[in-house]
């Protein structure tokens, strides 16, 4: 097993433009989160799901984001119509029910 | 509100020295406490747990941390810091043990030689 994985590590993306992530989690983890961190802040909480059901979503996540988990496995996170104000560090982590997240390295967005 | 605070953004201590870093938060239930460490362009590594028990529970790395109740803390402690202890280290809070967090902002901890 080789952890949290997110691709791609970096996006450059022109405004106006929509960008997907992708996260693979520990393969057996039900939960899957997905965070935001900006520069000098901590993570923020955007998401998460339970299997593919998406139980929990933040006040942060606009309608410009939507984030899937088909067949409760990998998950995408996608940004429409891409702002400078989301120029940020994408953060994926997965867990077993009740018990500690693993972070993957997360994917940074630059938008220009 | 719920809130995790980590009042000192930057420290640096001398390698062999002792290290506190602090955090208070601020949470309507029992609060499952964390801290994490980031090194640059990673992600985060769990460093320890708290969420019953001996108040004092020791981590990896060497690190440790005691949760006070009384003052809403949760201190993490090292008695001698190592070089590639130069990281950022980050203080959460949850509802359980499971990754639904609240992060604090992150102290950023150099280490001189």
């Amino acid at each position: 097993d080789t952890g949290v994985s997110q691709n791609p590590r970096h996006k450059i993306t022109k405004r106006g433009q929509n960008v997907t992530f992708r996260c693979d989690p520990i393969s057996e983890h039900n939960r899957l989160y997905w965070y935001r961190q900006t520069l000098g802040q901590g993570p923020e909480f955007l998401t998460y799901f339970q299997n593919e059901a998406q139980l929990e979503k933040s006040r942060l996540l606009s309608d410009r984001f939507s984030a899937e988990r088909p067949k409760g496995s990998f998950s995408t996170l996608e940004i429409q119509r891409t702002e400078q104000g989301d120029s940020a560090m994408y953060l994926c982590a997965s867990s077993p029910l009740e018990s500690e997240a693993f972070f993957g390295q997360g994917t940074r967005l630059t938008v220009v | 509100a719920q809130s995790v605070t980590q009042p000192d953004i930057h420290i640096t201590v001398s390698e062999g020295a002792s290290l506190e870093l602090r955090c208070n938060y601020s949470y309507g239930a029992t609060p499952y406490l964390f801290w994490y460490v980031q090194s640059p362009g990673q992600g985060l590594q769990l460093l320890l747990k708290y969420f019953s028990g001996d108040t004092l529970v020791q981590g990896i790395k060497g690190f440790e941390a005691e949760f006070k109740r009384s003052q809403s803390s949760f201190n993490l402690r090292k008695p001698s810091v190592h070089w590639s202890d130069a990281a950022e280290y980050f203080c959460a809070v949850g509802p359980n043990q499971g990754g639904k967090l609240i992060f604090g902002q992150g102290t950023e901890l150099s280490v001189k030689p």
